[in-house]
Order: C-alpha cells, then structure tokens, then sequence
C-alpha cells in the first residue's frame, strides 16, 4: 500500500526566508503526487501536482516543488516566505486502487511565519 | 465561480442524534468525495460516488452513510454520532475518478458532538 511521510510536524521560518518542507513517499510505481495547503478553518487548496515530464514543477503563489525518483521525495520549497504563508501543508500520492483514484494524505507540515 | 460549497459550516449535534451534512457543486464533476479530517491528522477518505455508483473505503464505520440524489448534491448521513466523531468533513469533487486527477475541496463543516 503506499504512504505519504512528511517528518516535520512543525516549521518556524522568519519572513522573506527560504522555505523547503519535506515530502517522502511509498509506492512501487511512479505516483501521481500533490502538494495542497489549508489555511485555518478552510479546506483544501491545490499548490501544484507532478504526474511525469519535468521533474521541476511549478505552482501557484510562487511554491514549487522537484520529484526524485532516487530519494522517494517530492519536496516543497518557496525562495521568500509571506506571512499569509503561515498555514498548514499536506503532501498526497494518488493513485489507482480498484479503476478509482485513491489519494493519501501525509500527516501534514504546519508552517509558522515569524516577522 | 464554480466552486464545491458545503453547508452548514458549523454543525452541532447531541451525542446518538442523526445528523447530515451536505454539499454541492457547481464543477459538473463526475466523482463527489467524502473526507473527515481529526485534529492535526491527515484527512481520510471515508467514502466516493462516480456518477450513481457508491463505493465504501473497507474501515469507515457503518455509522456514515452518503447519498447523491443528482450530480450536484451529495450528502453526508451520521446515523448516531459519537464523541469520536467530531471533526472537520471535507467534500471533494473531481471530474473522473483517474488517479491522476485534482480533486477540488470544499471549505470543511466541523461537527461538534456534545
């Protein structure tokens, strides 16, 4: 079955910073993989996605994130965090289960932005 | 804007009180979701319909039940809500049921369960 594993629970970052959090997965195939963000209270928002091509994948509010077959990673970074940053990160691997999408949540990063 | 709404936003039900929570969609998506999400946990698919078609995840408990009357509405059904129960609902649509598709979410209810 696969996994989603994103190891930190929480990040601090001053603003303006760099950000990068981390996104591991488990599949014996190559997965489709999300990145979507929560602000507090909301549901879910689509960052970006990866299915195959370019590695490097762009996506909205300037975040990107690069798929690495060797690593089992798909890492979410931004070059300089804003304060409306400050929300909380779910990576997810979709996949086919039974001719039906089945996507799986990691545990989620929560993103504080400090001034 | 099309969009995936939920209402209400906030739900509170006593303890073993039925209660539905329900959702639309204005996308015209073939694949309507149902998540709950507990506090600080990822959420987790507790069932989806294409189309008519109905189909459980193998452990959401048989208190839940969903209906999908038409393409637009699909409705959530806690037939004896427990403490356990209280959390934040996500609906989700997508417009096939490929593994490589986005999946829209809605805003969230959170049920409270006193």
């Amino acid at each position: 079955a696969q996994s989603v594993t994103q190891p930190d629970i929480h990040i601090t970052v001053s603003e303006g910073a760099s950000l990068e959090l981390r996104c591991n997965y488990s599949y014996g195939a190559t997965p489709y993989l999300f990145w979507y963000v929560q602000s507090p209270g909301q549901g879910l928002q689509l960052l970006l996605k990866y299915f195959s091509g370019d590695t490097l994948v762009q996506g909205i509010k300037g975040f990107e994130a690069e798929f690495k077959r060797s690593q089992s990673s798909f890492n979410l970074r931004k070059p300089s965090v804003h304060w409306s940053d400050a929300a909380e990160y779910f990576c997810a691997v979709g996949v086919n289960s039974g001719g039906y999408q089945k996507v799986t949540f990691g545990t989620g990063t929560k993103l504080q932005v400090i001034p | 804007d099309a969009m995936v709404i939920q209402n209400p936003r906030y739900q509170v039900t006593q303890f073993g009180k039925p209660v539905t929570l329900s959702c639309s969609q204005t996308l015209n998506h073939n694949v309507m979701y149902w998540y709950q999400q507990k506090s600080s946990q990822a959420p987790k698919l507790l069932f989806h319909y294409y189309d008519k078609d109905f189909n459980n995840e193998a452990d959401t408990p048989d208190n839940f039940q969903s209906r999908r009357p038409n393409t637009s509405f699909c409705f959530l059904d806690i037939r004896s809500p427990g403490l356990g129960d209280a959390a934040m609902y996500l609906c989700a649509t997508s417009r096939e049921a490929l593994y490589q598709e986005t999946q829209y979410f809605g805003p969230g209810t959170r049920l409270l369960v006193l």
